[in-house]
C-alpha cells in the first residue's frame, strides 16, 4: 500500500490564483481530513470527511473548498490564494481513530 | 475556545536518558488523546494513544500518562535515542471521528 499520497510536494502561487491540492489513500479509510501547519505551530483542521459525499468544516475553513466523490480521493481547492494561506498542508485518513498522514504540500503564496 | 497546549517548547536530553514531554488540555469533554512524532519535512507519525477511561498506556519504549483531574497528558520515552529527535505533538478528540485538536509541539533534541 502507498498509504496517503499528496501532490504536489511544493507549489508557488501568486495572490488571486486558484489551485487544487491532491490527496489520495489506498487503505479504504472512511475518514479523511485536511490540516494546515504554520511555522512553530501545531496542525489546524481545515475540512474533513466521514465518507464519500460527506464533508464538513473544521477550525479554519475559510478560503478552501473540498469534495469527496470517491473513498480514495479528497482534493482541497484554494479559490483565490492569499499570502495568509502560505503554509504546509497535510492530508490524513483513518478508519476510526488513528490518523495516517501524508508527506505534505508546501505552499507559498506571493 | 478550547485548546491543547504544551509547557515546554524545547527539550534537550542526553542519549540514553528518559524523556518526558508534557501537554495540558482544556476541553474536559475530550475522551481520546494521541501523541504524534514529526520529523523535519515529514508528516506526523502516530506514536501512542489513550482513552479517557485509562490513566496509563505503554508501548515500545513509550508510555502515555493521563491525569484527567488536572487535564494533563505526558509522553515518556525510555532510553532516548538520536532517532527520537523530532517535534512531538499531543492531540485530543471529543466523541470520536477525525476532528483532532493539536497542541503547538515540543522539539526534542537528543545530545550524544
Amino acid at each position: 500500500n502507498a498509504g496517503v499520497t499528496q501532490t504536489p510536494k511544493f507549489q508557488v502561487l501568486k495572490t488571486g490564483q486558484s489551485m487544487t491540492l491532491q490527496c489520495a489513500q489506498d487503505m479504504n479509510h472512511e475518514y479523511m481530513s485536511w490540516y494546515r501547519q504554520d511555522p512553530g505551530m501545531g496542525l489546524r483542521l481545515i475540512h474533513y470527511s466521514v465518507g464519500a459525499g460527506i464533508t464538513d468544516q473544521g477550525e479554519v475553513p475559510n478560503g478552501y473548498n473540498v469534495s469527496r466523490s470517491t473513498t480514495e480521493d479528497f482534493p482541497l481547492r484554494l479559490l483565490s490564494a492569499a499570502p495568509s494561506q502560505t503554509s504546509v498542508y497535510f492530508c490524513a485518513s483513518s478508519r476510526r481513530d488513528e490518523q495516517f498522514f501524508g508527506p505534505g504540500t508546501r505552499l507559498t503564496v506571493l | 475556545g478550547e485548546s491543547v497546549g504544551l509547557h515546554l517548547p524545547t527539550l534537550s536530553v542526553q542519549e540514553g536518558d528518559n524523556s518526558i514531554i508534557n501537554c495540558a488540555y482544556s476541553n474536559s469533554a475530550s475522551d481520546y488523546f494521541i501523541w504524534y512524532k514529526q520529523e523535519s519535512g515529514k508528516g506526523p507519525q502516530f506514536i501512542i494513544d489513550i482513552r479517557s477511561n485509562m490513566d496509563k498506556r505503554q508501548g515500545q519504549r513509550v508510555t502515555v500518562l493521563l491525569n484527567k483531574t488536572v487535564k494533563h497528558l505526558s509522553l515518556q520515552i525510555a532510553a532516548t535515542q538520536p532517532g527520537d529527535s523530532a517535534v512531538y505533538f499531543c492531540a485530543e478528540n471529543e466523541g470520536g471521528g477525525n476532528k483532532l485538536t493539536f497542541g503547538t509541539g515540543t522539539q526534542l533534541k537528543v545530545e550524544l
